[in-house]
């Protein structure tokens, strides 16, 4: 059974580097899927932030594109996100989930999520 | 790009059948048959309900089905149960490479 787990700073300061890192049990990073981030700000929707697959290619969320890079660690069986410049706007909820063999198509399972506040 | 609509609630008593729709654009939902759906309980992750319209994980209630028609895709959920009672978020692959979730529908149980 696939298991993911987010791990990363809580806080984090104004104009600086949120990174977080996405743990992967149950199943190999290289399995040849594509393995994702997503966040929710507090009592608000989700939004797709973006997608990798293990050979390196990425696609992002055109609204965090300038500020988003997302890698992946094989020999860890990890994936992680990194968000530079974050304002309060980026303090939410973040969940890593496994997608589909094809870019296109669907998230599952998720981590339980972990909250990044972004304050001073 | 902008969120899917959804209505911000739905409602029903047990037993009765409710529908939440999702409405995109011809360039996601209406161009893809990749819409999928997601059943978030408070403080938790959101959980796989449907994939590809209409298909569901292995296991998951029959209860819960999902359709599409246009621009406009659809979630079933008949005999409603308490523990229905959650936030309901749809999602679609769009013509950019990009995913686009709704904007999520409150389910009550009366």
């Amino acid at each position: 059974q696939v298991q993911l787990q987010e791990s990363g700073p809580g806080l984090v300061r104004p104009s600086e580097t949120l990174s977080l890192t996405c743990s992967v049990s149950g199943d190999s990073i290289g399995s040849g899927y594509y393995w994702a981030w997503m966040r929710q700000p507090p009592g608000k929707g989700l939004e797709w932030i973006g997608s990798v697959f293990f050979g390196g290619t990425t696609y992002y969320n055109p609204s965090l594109k300038s500020r988003v890079t997302i890698s992946v660690n094989t020999s860890k069986n990890q994936f992680s996100l990194r968000l530079t410049s974050v304002t309060a706007a980026d303090t939410a909820v973040y969940y890593c989930a496994k997608g589909s063999l094809f870019h296109a198509g669907w998230f599952d399972p998720w981590g339980q999520g972990t909250l990044v506040t972004v304050s001073s | 790009q902008s969120a899917l609509t959804q209505p911000a609630s739905v409602s029903g008593s047990p037993g009765q059948s409710i529908t939440i729709s999702c409405t995109g654009t011809s360039r996601d939902v209406g161009d893809y048959n990749y819409v999928s759906w997601y059943q978030q309980h408070s403080g938790k992750a959101p959980k796989l309900l449907i994939y590809d319209v209409s298909s569901r994980p292995s296991g998951l209630s029959d209860r819960f089905s999902g359709a599409k028609s246009g621009n406009t895709a659809s979630l079933t959920i008949s005999g409603l149960q308490a523990e229905d009672e959650a936030d309901y978020y749809c999602s679609s692959y769009t013509s950019s490479s990009t995913y686009v979730f709704g904007t999520g529908t409150k389910v009550t149980v009366l």
